[in-house]
């Protein structure tokens, strides 16, 4: 098993530019998460989904949208990439409340 | 809105001592505390959890308690060994229609030989 993956590991992006992150899980699992990573920070979880079709808010999701269209794919999307958004990425997945499994993650700068 | 403080933020021990750091959660709805580690590079990954029904829990060198009255819990690790060196997360989730996360800002633990 692959666990979970992130595609891709690393991008720059120019202010305003739009792109997608992609992860795939092989686990079965019903919830998926988004978080971001900064300094100091800790993890903060943008958007998660507890199931296929559905979604909803987390800590920070303004500037950022995911979409669940099959269970074992989250998609992160950047509109309209803003310097504030540069960040490391993680992904990850769970059994409900149960520990969550996280992907290799995706440094993201946008100049 | 919800949160958990971590303390310390950087943490320095010699091989062989023994570590603690510690969470205060404000959200008194949690019942799951789970406590990640994330090495340079690397997702973070579970090393321990209790739930809102149990005091404490350990597992070989790893310990946490949780005291639900004050809000707080802690991980202990003893005999600590240089690979231990890493960053450690607490979390806390409550039930809100689906499992939500919060996060501490993490602890960097330096395991000196």
């Amino acid at each position: 098993n692959a666990g979970v993956t992130q595609t891709p590991k690393f991008r720059v992006l120019k202010t305003g530019q739009s792109m997608t992150l992609l992860c795939a899980q092989d686990m079965n699992h019903e919830y998926m998460y988004w978080y971001r990573q900064d300094p100091g920070m800790g993890l903060r979880l943008i958007h998660y989904s507890v199931g296929e079709g559905t979604t909803a808010k987390g800590e920070v999701p303004d500037g950022y949208n995911v979409s669940r269209l099959k269970k074992q794919n989250f998609l992160l999307g950047l509109e309209s990439a803003a310097p504030s958004q540069t960040s490391v990425y993680f992904c990850a997945s769970s059994w409900g409340d149960n520990e969550q499994f996280f992907g290799p993650g995706t440094r993201l700068t946008v100049l | 809105g919800e949160n958990v403080e971590q303390h310390p933020s950087t943490l320095s021990v010699q091989e062989g001592d023994s570590a603690v750091i510690k969470c205060t959660y404000s959200d008194s709805a949690s019942n799951y505390f789970p406590w990640y580690k994330q090495e340079l590079g690397k997702g973070p990954q579970l090393i321990i959890d209790i739930r809102s029904n149990v005091g404490e829990k350990k597992d070989q060198r790893i310990a946490v308690t949780l005291n639900k009255t004050a809000k707080h819990f802690s991980l202990h690790i003893t005999e600590t060994q240089p690979e231990d060196s890493a960053v450690y997360f607490c979390a806390c989730a409550a039930y809100t229609g689906g499992f939500k996360t919060i996060f501490g800002a993490g602890t960097r633990l330096f395991v000196k030989a």
